[in-house]
């Protein structure tokens, strides 16, 4: 699976767009954008996916880039639970030898009031 | 209704003994995951199954043996504990859908060994 690279750690406002970033630069054809998250002593939540097409669902948008090498996620409206460690994961969509998810670092969200 | 459900939330034991986490998952799904999360946060993949067949084993120690009694259960036993095993440890389920496979994760159970 590509690796990802993602800034540690970012601010955003409460009620503004938060915009994270991604870079996946060797990334294949067939493998697909997935965001998860995790806030604290939670377990990872997924998101959104995407192959190459932008994608929005009822939590966040995913933009990306024409030649896919990197992406953004878009949270549209902040709120203070949005707070939490958001990773990007490429990877194929499936793997005869299983489907595991391969977590980086991810990027710290902090929304403050 | 929880979706991904692991029993106990935190365990606390000694050195030498032998636990076991229990996980069960109520979406159908057909294959189930653990992770493990240390110290320094990062999660790991440990096994894989699909239905109640080992296909993801990631060269974690021969003490951690994983049971599926169904596909909707899949049960963590770990043999002689050590300090090192101390970690967060979480399930979770998949199943296909359009090429999805997104995952479903439980809300971890907090392995402490002194």
């Amino acid at each position: 699976d590509a690796k990802t690279t993602q800034p540690p750690s970012m601010d955003c406002a409460e009620g503004r767009a938060a915009n994270l970033p991604c870079n996946h630069s060797t990334i294949s054809g067939n493998e697909y954008v997935y965001w998860y998250r995790q806030i604290h002593s939670q377990g990872p939540q997924y998101i959104i996916h995407g192959l190459k097409n932008n994608e929005t669902n009822e939590m966040a948008s995913l933009i990306i880039t024409e030649d896919r090498k990197s992406s953004t996620l878009i949270l549209p409206h902040a709120t203070l639970r949005d707070t939490a460690v958001y990773y990007c994961i490429v990877r194929v969509r499936f793997k005869a030898a299983g489907n595991k998810l391969t977590f980086g670092g991810g990027t710290r969200v902090l929304v403050k009031p | 209704d929880t979706a991904v459900s692991q029993t106990p939330k935190y365990l606390v034991t000694q050195m030498g003994n032998d636990k076991s986490i229990k996980c069960e998952q109520n979406l159908g799904h057909d294959t189930m995951y653990w992770y493990k999360q240390d110290s320094k946060k990062f999660l790991k993949i440990m096994f894989s199954y699909n239905n109640k067949e080992l296909i993801i084993n990631e060269t974690v120690p021969n003490r951690f043996s994983p049971k599926s009694p169904d596909k909707a259960h899949l049960n963590l036993h770990i043999n002689s504990l050590e300090l090192g095993d101390s970690a967060v440890y979480f399930c979770a389920s998949s199943q296909e859908y359009r090429g999805a496979y997104e995952q479903y994760f439980g809300p971890g159970t907090r392995l402490t060994v002194t």
